[in-house]
């Protein structure tokens, strides 16, 4: 069985100020693992994924995220927000066949 | 680019009646699924389909919910008689092939029974 766990279901930042969302997860396979946001009225778009290879992962719009095993993480980070960042971000684990989402994590950037 | 679409975008049903939710996938994927999201919840896996039958589906998608690939183009989801907690967003997604693990996912159809 896997499973994640996004801690914070709202974070709150200011325009130019860095971005950290975080997701735990637990798989019994060597997971991959994603993560997704959500525009208001969008589908899912995907930011990154890992795959076993590099941990240190680069997506798009400047996202990254760090794949840390021994902590069992994958958190979500940016540099500096942009207000364009606002929405609704979901880690995911991947068993090969189905993808399990994480709760999500309102993204709110201020002025 | 290529992208996964859906239709239509918001639907509003009474309850008991059927609705076919209908997608597009990414031409020359392989894999497709379909997804709910309950209002405030999360994103959950309904069904997947491959080889023109379903891979594997989870305890939501019982007896009321099918799935069909009517043409080799069209990936459909039919709820035949629809209840209130069956209003959600439902994605449909798709993926290449076996090796590869992305999928990408269509904007949704927001359905409302009432």
């Amino acid at each position: 069985a896997q499973s994640v766990t996004q801690l914070d279901s709202h974070v709150s930042v200011s325009e130019g100020t860095p971005v950290l969302l975080r997701c735990n997860y637990s798989s019994s396979y060597s997971p991959s693992l994603f993560w997704y946001v959500q525009h208001p009225n969008k589908g899912l778009q995907l930011l990154l994924k890992y795959t076993s290879a590099a941990t240190l992962v680069k997506g798009i719009n400047g996202f990254e995220a760090e794949f840390k095993k021994s902590e069992t993480s994958f958190h979500l980070t940016k540099p500096s927000a942009h207000m364009s960042d606002a929405a609704e971000y979901f880690c995911v684990v991947s068993d090969r066949s189905t993808l399990t989402f994480g709760k999500g994590t309102m993204l709110l950037v201020s002025p | 680019e290529p992208e996964v679409t859906q239709t239509p975008s918001h639907q509003v049903t009474q309850m008991g009646q059927e609705v076919i939710l209908r997608c597009v996938p990414i031409s020359n994927h392989l894999y497709f699924y379909w997804y709910r999201q309950i209002l405030g919840q999360k994103v959950e896996f309904l069904v997947s389909f491959y080889n023109n039958e379903i891979s594997e589906k989870s305890e939501i998608f019982d007896d009321q919910f099918s799935v069909e690939r009517p043409d080799g183009s069209n990936f459909t989801l039919k709820i035949r008689s629809t209840k209130l907690e069956d209003s959600a967003m439902y994605f449909c997604a798709s993926r290449p092939g076996r090796m590869q693990e992305t999928q990408y996912f269509g904007p949704g159809t927001r359905l409302l029974v009432l």
